[in-house]
């Protein structure tokens, strides 16, 4: 069965600061690995990762792949209270033509 | 342009009721798909459908059926709602072919069954 964990479960920071979130997974027939950010409703795309050591980036979002150990992280650098979110990583496995998602991390920026 | 769209937002159901949920997309994707979310269980996959006229189980298919009878339509029908289906669903699409993995959600339906 394919599993995908996500930790932390949940985290506060304050404004400014630097977070790390990690996803790792267990899957047969791997394809790919996105995340995907949550707020009020639907899970908005943020990044696609499909080869490991390549660091993808978006402002103050990055994060990287590998496919070796089995994991992702996603950094958000200066964080803003924008950033308060549920954070998804779900890996995509080419077999069923399905996304597998993790339970998500709960990001609370507070000022 | 409205992406992916879905009816009701909210619905209250007695047990042994039944209702659709509709899903339409604008995008012409090819591939659309239907998860529940639970706290704590993340999104989980009910049904999906490559193409029009097909569908596939998911993770979580039981109680529920689905119908792809046009492109830019995916409804989930639940013929006698139980309280154990109380949850947010969302609808998704992708393009299919070579991107098919980044999906597109929708605001989601809010259901609580009584």
């Amino acid at each position: 069965e394919d599993k995908v964990v996500q930790s932390p479960l949940s985290l506060v920071v304050h404004e400014g600061d630097t977070v790390t979130l990690n996803c790792s997974y267990e899957v047969t027939n791997f394809r790919s690995l996105l995340w995907y950010k949550q707020e009020k409703k639907a899970p908005t795309f943020l990044f696609m990762l499909t080869s490991s050591g390549i660091e993808k980036k978006s402002g103050r979002l990055s994060s990287i792949l590998d496919k070796k150990e089995l994991f992702s992280i996603l950094n958000i650098t200066a964080t803003q209270t924008g950033d308060s979110a549920i954070y998804l990583c779900a890996v995509y496995t080419g077999t069923a033509s399905k996304l597998t998602f993790g339970t998500g991390t709960r990001l609370q920026v507070t000022l | 342009n409205a992406g992916v769209t879905q009816t009701p937002k909210f619905r209250v159901l007695k047990t042994g009721q039944s209702m659709t949920l509709l899903c339409a997309q604008d995008m012409n994707h090819e591939y659309m798909y239907w998860y529940r979310q639970d706290p704590g269980m993340g999104l989980r996959l009910i049904h999906y459908s490559v193409g029009e006229g097909t569908t596939a189980k998911g993770e979580v298919p039981d109680g529920y059926n689905v119908s792809r009878l046009k492109k830019q339509n995916f409804l989930l029908g639940l013929e006698s709602a139980a309280p154990s289906q109380t949850s947010v669903y969302f609808c998704a699409s992708s393009p299919g072919g070579a991107a098919q993995e980044t999906q597109y959600f929708g605001p989601g339906t809010r259901l609580l069954v009584l």
